[in-house]
């Protein structure tokens, strides 16, 4: 049974590009959720999607944008990227979204920005 | 909204002794909490979670954390530390309703031979 799978696993842009991450969700589960983990920090939640919508946002710009297709996979889009975008992108998948559920994570997408 | 803080960013013992990673929380519903060890170049793996059931909860790989209200904290401890448990580990809150989890800044563990 696959978990949750991420591409790609590591990208390298420059300044003011566009990047899109993708995220597969383990079987069984609907909700996919986003964090960006910086060098030596914790996870930071960018967004949730359910019922392919957002549902919930964390304190993140309009730069970065999400979907969710029927099949329950997702996408991270950044635009406009920043040095300091460079960061783990962590993909986490969970049987809805009620707060008892447990997030299974991916590997995460390391995007380094030149 | 619900946050945890992590006290101690890095934390080394000898291998055999007691591990102690501590974490208090702040929440204005009553929350779930939740501790992920991370291992490098990889992704969050669950330990164990609190959901409001028994509040010393047992986890994977010996470890264990109990539930104070009290004192609003939510410490991880395993008796004798392995070699294999040096990692980053990190506490998490979410609220009820929505599992948009929140995780601290995390502890990086040290095992000394």
């Amino acid at each position: 049974d696959a978990g949750v799978t991420q591409s790609p696993t590591h990208l390298i842009k420059t300044r003011g590009q566009q990047v899109t991450l993708r995220c597969s969700p383990k079987s069984g589960h609907d909700t996919v959720s986003w964090y960006q983990q910086a060098l030596g920090q914790g996870p930071q939640f960018i967004f949730q999607y359910y019922e392919e919508e957002e549902r919930q946002r964390g304190n993140f710009p309009d730069r970065f944008s999400g979907h969710q297709f029927p099949n329950y996979s997702s996408e991270l889009n950044v635009n406009a990227l920043l040095l300091g975008d460079s960061a783990l992108y962590l993909c986490a998948s969970s049987r809805s979204p009620s707060g008892a559920n447990v997030l299974t994570f991916g590997a995460g997408s390391r995007l380094t920005v030149l | 909204a619900q946050s945890v803080t992590q006290l101690g960013s890095h934390v080394s013992v000898s291998e055999g002794a007691l591990v102690l990673l501590r974490c208090n929380y702040s929440s204005s519903v009553p929350p779930y909490l939740f501790w992920y060890v991370q291992y490098p170049n990889q992704g969050l793996q669950l330990l164990l979670k609190y959901t409001s059931a028994a509040t010393l909860v047992k986890g994977i790989n010996g470890f264990e954390a109990e539930f104070k209200k009290s004192e609003t904290s939510f410490h991880l401890t395993k008796p004798s530390a392995h070699m294999r448990d040096a990692a980053e580990y990190f506490c998490a809150v979410s609220a009820y309703n929505n599992n948009d989890m929140r995780f601290g800044a995390g502890t990086r563990l040290t095992v000394k031979p």
